[in-house]
């Protein structure tokens, strides 16, 4: 089974870049959806987006002008960048593997990031 | 449509069986089979319980049934223990603009 880590800024200036990365041991990318997923405190989950394993990428329309997710096939890595954050980017910050856009079947522990000055 | 819609909280006795709805609409739970549920514990990630409507990973107790009927999934918890306390989240792949779509996520407490 994959396991994702995490890793990043915990603090981001507003009008900053958020930038984050997730990191897969354990499996390689395979034919899987790569998805970032949200949650400001103490409220709901937000897809943000997700990149397949051949680099197309979809963004939710609410994020899209702001947001990219890239991946590093040979780092085993793949990365999220929110630019021009306001706190209302504020939030913990997962990486999830999304089996044919069906379901998500392993999750990173989340990273808490703050937009604050 | 940005959500799906859950009911805030849900509560029962030990032994008890619950049920969370997730209503949503024929561009995304309606029309599709790829719903999933899962429960987040304080300070930890989702975990998988159902997908595909029905189905259970392996290592998910038997205690946890998922159905679907029109627009609206629905999660069914029976025997109910205190481990089973969190907030549950529903999740549909959907044809609108937002591909993958969550519930806005139910407390519940084993009271």
């Amino acid at each position: 089974q994959v396991q994702l880590q995490e890793s990043g800024p915990g603090l981001v200036r507003p009008s900053e870049t958020l930038s984050l990365t997730c990191t897969l041991s354990g499996d390689s990318f395979g034919t899987y959806y790569w998805s970032w997923i949200r949650q400001p405190p103490g409220k709901g989950l937000e897809w943000i987006g997700y990149i397949y394993y051949s680099g197309t990428t979809n963004y939710n329309p609410s994020l899209k002008s702001r947001v990219t997710i890239s991946l590093d096939t040979p780092k085993k890595q793949f990365s999220l960048e929110i630019n021009s954050v306001t706190a209302a980017d504020t939030a913990v910050y997962f990486c999830a593997r999304d089996v044919h856009l069906q379901f998500y079947d392993s999750w990173g522990q989340g990273t808490l990031v703050v937009v604050s000055s | 449509q940005s959500a799906l819609t859950q009911p805030a909280s849900v509560s029962g006795s030990p032994g008890q069986s619950i049920t969370i709805s997730c209503t949503g609409s024929k561009t995304d739970v309606g029309d599709y089979n790829y719903v999933s549920w899962y429960r987040q514990r304080p300070g930890e990630a989702p975990q998988l319980l159902i997908y595909d409507v029905t189905h259970r990973p392996s290592g998910v107790s038997d205690r946890f049934s998922a159905s679907k009927s029109g627009i609206t999934a629905s999660l069914t918890i029976s025997a109910l223990q205190p481990d089973d306390e969190g907030d549950y989240y529903c999740n549909s792949y959907t044809a609108g603009p937002i591909l993958r779509l969550f519930g806005t996520g139910t407390t519940v407490t084993v009271l």
